[in-house]
């Protein structure tokens, strides 16, 4: 069965960085996309970032867009997110997810999350 | 950049009630718009994906409709697991921005 397993998150100074990564099992990873999307304590869903099955597109909310970076190792079935200049703002719970990208209609949504990783910006 | 709206922000219903959420993109994303529910302290759920195309195991009292920048998410009869959060999310292009949520509650 189709498995997300995110780690790397934790408490970290303002200004700091941090990596987070999920590693996948269950799917042929290599076709797929991969969203990081993040939830503050007690509040909605921000997405955060994709990257293409390939690699060859990477796209950022703007909010994190110049601070963040996501990549994906095919041969190892992970992807990441090296996260940089954090702020209060950037604490929340950070999901991988999947997508079902359907190449024919071009819908996609994503279908398989992992359980997450706490990510608290405090001094 | 794109602006997703829900309304309503919350709402209370009971077991057996119909229930409709409206979701609005800030421009036109043709049928490009996923709906997800989340249950307190779970993770997201897909339901629907291409405004109307429902997910794999999801149970046929959801539905969806709309096209352009309107779109509806209907519960065509309210059965208790169904109390939770929804959230639609625009896949058209990126950023692939979500709702802020609409939280269906007991009455």
């Amino acid at each position: 069965q189709v498995q997300l397993v995110e780690s790397g998150g934790g408490v970290v100074q303002p200004g700091r960085s941090l990596r987070l990564s999920c590693a996948a099992s269950g799917f042929s990873f290599s076709s797929y996309g991969l969203h990081w999307i993040r939830q503050p304590p007690g509040r909605g869903l921000e997405w955060v970032a994709v990257i293409w099955p390939d690699g060859s597109q990477k796209h950022y909310a703007d909010s994190v867009k110049g601070r963040f970076s996501i990549s994906r190792d095919n041969s190892k079935n992970t992807v990441d997110l090296q996260m940089n200049s954090l702020g209060a703002e950037d604490t929340a719970i950070y999901y991988c997810a999947k997508d079902n990208h359907n190449i024919l209609t071009g819908y996609f949504g994503t279908d398989y999350w992992g359980k997450g990783t706490l990510v608290a910006v405090s001094s | 950049d794109m602006q997703m709206t829900q309304s309503p922000s919350s709402l209370s219903a009971s077991i057996g009630d119909r229930v409709t959420i409206t979701c609005r993109a800030s421009r036109d994303i043709s049928t490009y718009l996923n709906w997800y529910q989340q249950k307190p302290g779970r993770v997201p759920q897909l339901l629907i994906y291409g405004a109307s195309r429902l997910e794999s195991g999801v149970p046929p009292r959801f539905s969806a409709t709309g096209s352009g920048t309107d779109f509806t998410l209907i519960i065509s009869s309210l059965h208790p697991e169904d109390f939770a959060t929804y959230y639609c999310q625009e896949s058209y292009s990126p950023p692939f921005t979500f709702g802020p949520g609409t939280k269906v509650a007991i009455k």
